[in-house]
């Protein structure tokens, strides 16, 4: 089976255009999370999403946003995008929400904002 | 707020030394606990956990014990290997089923 898919893999935007970000969960698996890595920290939470409804919101910007479509994959968009933006976006899937199942990450989508 | 503290590196070890990566925690109730490890160029993967305190996780050589007293959660392995080399990432659940990490801790390691 494959694991969590993202795309693109890297992504160069300038200040203040607006990114989408995409990823398909393993198969089977009903909740997807978004999380921001800027190098050399730790994942911080962005969005849960379980059955196509949101489920967690983390301590970001109304400029961030998800959706979770019916064949469960996910979209990330980030308007106005700033240069602190940058980072790696990795998506996480798992079989349940809102009880903790294992999250499967994906590789990730590195965004550079010049 | 919750948070988790790991201790920062990079860390150098040879290879069949012992290592130990300290973690500790903050958070209301009774958190899970994990470590991820992501290798270069690869997602983060789910490494070894504990659900309740005194429990003990282990993969690959790899052990942590849930330790409620002290709220650490330290990662040992008696023999690493150049392979080990990643970096390594302390983490919680905590009670709205967030996914809380720390910073990070490069592990390198010499043949």
């Amino acid at each position: 089976d494959a694991g969590v898919t993202q795309s693109p893999t890297h992504l160069i935007k300038t200040r203040g255009q607006h990114v989408t970000l995409r990823c398909s969960p393993i198969s089977g698996h009903k909740s997807v999370s978004w999380y921001q890595q800027v190098l050399g920290q730790g994942p911080q939470f962005i969005f849960q999403y379980y059955e196509k409804e949101e489920r967690g919101r983390g301590n970001f910007p109304d400029r961030f946003s998800a959706r979770q479509f019916p064949n469960y994959s996910s979209e990330l968009n980030v308007n106005a995008l700033l240069l602190g933006d940058s980072a790696l976006y990795l998506c996480a899937s798992s079989a349940k929400s809102p009880s903790y199942n294992e999250q499967f990450f994906g590789p990730g989508t590195r965004l550079t904002v010049l | 707020g919750d948070s988790v503290t790991q201790m920062e590196g990079p860390v150098t070890l040879s290879e069949e030394a012992f290592l130990t990566i300290n973690c500790t925690y903050t958070a209301t109730g009774y958190p899970s606990l994990f470590w991820y490890v992501q290798y270069p160029g690869e997602g983060l993967q789910l490494l070894l956990k504990a659900t309740k305190a005194d429990d003990k996780g282990s993969n690959k050589g790899f052990e942590a014990t849930y330790r409620k007293e002290t709220t650490s959660f330290h990662l040992e392995k008696g023999s690493v290997q150049v392979s080990d080399s990643a970096v390594y990432f302390c983490a919680l659940e905590n009670r709205d089923d967030k996914i809380i990490f720390g910073k990070g801790t490069r592990l390198h390691i010499l043949p």
